[in-house]
């Protein structure tokens, strides 16, 4: 299987911002995604890097380093509806290849 | 639009028994994928698919099969089901086209196998 790694759970209060890492060890690199899961739904797609350096969308950011095979999805003004797990997945091979994910990080926002 | 549409959404099998998990899409995708989900596990790669019949393996085959006859079907078959494929099964799909905006996703089947 593919080495990604993310933390289990992560909890943070509303407006605040949480940073969640992913570390991959892959060969065949070509993109890195962000979902988001909500219990009980499917995966959303909330963002992609295949180069290096930060997307912004919104309140969410994400940013990639392939030379340290890293990314962190970034939430700011962080809302009740952001508490769900976030998966962190990468390609591996062509522009349709296949896509390996790591076990998710379960956010918790408070009040 | 209906997107990636999984029927049936909750089945409960027999030991032994087998089925076909069924998974259309009208997007007109190149690529679709099953994968299961597991407390602790995320989500694990069965099958995949990168055109119609073209298969191939993912990261946990074994018990399941597929096929891809036509761009639109991409049904996974439990030969013999055991307890340890209980689990959440999603299928997803995607296209160069939209490669870079992520694969769309069905909105699951849970599987119970007793």
């Amino acid at each position: 299987g593919q080495n990604i790694d993310q933390p289990t759970e992560m909890t943070a209060t509303e407006g605040a911002i949480v940073q969640i890492n992913c570390t991959y060890q892959t060969s065949g690199f070509n993109g890195l995604f962000w979902y988001q899961q909500h219990a009980g739904e499917a995966p959303t797609f909330l963002s992609y890097n295949v180069l290096d350096g930060l997307e912004e969308k919104g309140r969410f950011s994400s940013f990639l380093s392939r030379s340290k095979g890293y990314s962190y999805l970034l939430l700011k003004e962080l809302q009740m509806k952001d508490s769900a797990s976030y998966l962190c997945a990468v390609r591996k091979g062509s522009t349709l290849g296949r896509l390996y994910f790591g076990r998710g990080t379960q956010l918790t926002v408070w009040p | 639009n209906a997107g990636v549409t999984q029927t049936p959404k909750f089945q409960v099998l027999k030991t032994g028994q087998s089925m076909t998990l069924q998974c259309a899409q009208d997007m007109n995708h190149e690529y679709m994928s099953w994968y299961r989900q597991d407390p602790g596990m995320g989500l694990r790669l069965i099958h995949y698919s990168v055109g119609a019949g073209i298969t191939d393996q993912g990261e946990v085959p074994n018990g399941y099969n597929v096929s891809r006859s036509t761009t639109e079907d991409f049904p996974l078959r439990l030969l013999s089901a055991a307890p340890s494929q209980t689990s959440v099964y999603f299928c997803a799909s995607s296209s160069t086209g939209t490669a870079n905006y992520g694969y769309t996703f069905g909105s699951g089947t849970r599987l119970t196998v007793v």
